[in-house]
């Protein structure tokens, strides 16, 4: 089944200490999203890529970048953690204007 | 910019009855997309239904449909029959081009 694939679904890493979040998609979508979710909160936009091209959001903070090689896969590098940003991240493609296709999320938790 | 606003943070229905979440919007488009997102607790955000603005007839998908007018940019859903599978977070969304906004979220709970 075409699908979106996040990894991991639940990462734990230090305060300050660099992580990576990957994302991979199935479904040949040419736009992606990234997003943070924190508790019964409304997802909140970070960046996405349009093919190649990256669009960031004017709030989204320097410590957050991302990577997309090729149209299967997009990467979230958080450079610095800080505990604030401990939350879901979710990640979503889509095709021209339509819905938007969600992975299952990764939890970062920030010790 | 355009917003999206959910005024129920919180609704409660009884199996088998019939429940309307609230949206309203703004912006100054007249092509867009709206769309009803829900989320169960732990589990991943799937699409429930789908407006284009364009189109005057309010969509259905089985127990779920949605009163849509554009003038007063509301976008309600109506879950008919509700069941208790239906218990989740309901995300109103808006989008234009790649520019896509979501509500707060409305809590629904499943009362059986």
């Amino acid at each position: 089944d075409a699908m979106v694939i996040q990894n991991p679904r639940y990462q734990v890493t230090q305060f300050g200490k660099p992580v990576t979040l990957s994302c991979s998609q199935t479904l040949n979508h040419n736009v992606m999203y990234w997003y943070q979710q924190k508790s019964s909160q409304a997802p909140k936009l970070l960046f996405h890529y349009y093919d190649k091209d990256f669009n960031n959001e004017a709030d989204t903070p320097d410590n957050f970048q991302s990577r997309r090689p090729n149209t299967s896969f997009c990467f979230l590098d958080i450079r610095s953690p800080g505990l604030g940003d401990a939350a879901m991240y979710l990640c979503a493609t889509s095709s021209k204007r339509y819905e938007q296709y969600f992975g299952p999320g990764t939890r970062l938790t920030v010790t | 910019a355009q917003t999206v606003t959910q005024s129920q943070p919180e609704m409660s229905v009884q199996e088998a009855e019939t429940v309307t979440l609230s949206c309203t919007y703004d912006t100054s488009e007249s092509d867009y997309y709206l769309f009803w997102y829900k989320q169960p607790p732990s589990r991943q955000m799937i699409l429930v239904i789908r407006q284009e603005a364009y189109k005057q007839q309010n969509a259905t998908e089985n127990r779920f449909s949605v009163n849509f007018q554009k003038a007063a940019k509301s976008f309600s859903l109506k879950i008919s029959d509700s069941q208790l599978g239906d218990a989740a977070m309901y995300f109103c969304a808006y989008r234009k081009h790649n520019d896509m906004r979501f509500g707060a979220g409305t809590r629904l709970t499943v009362k059986p």
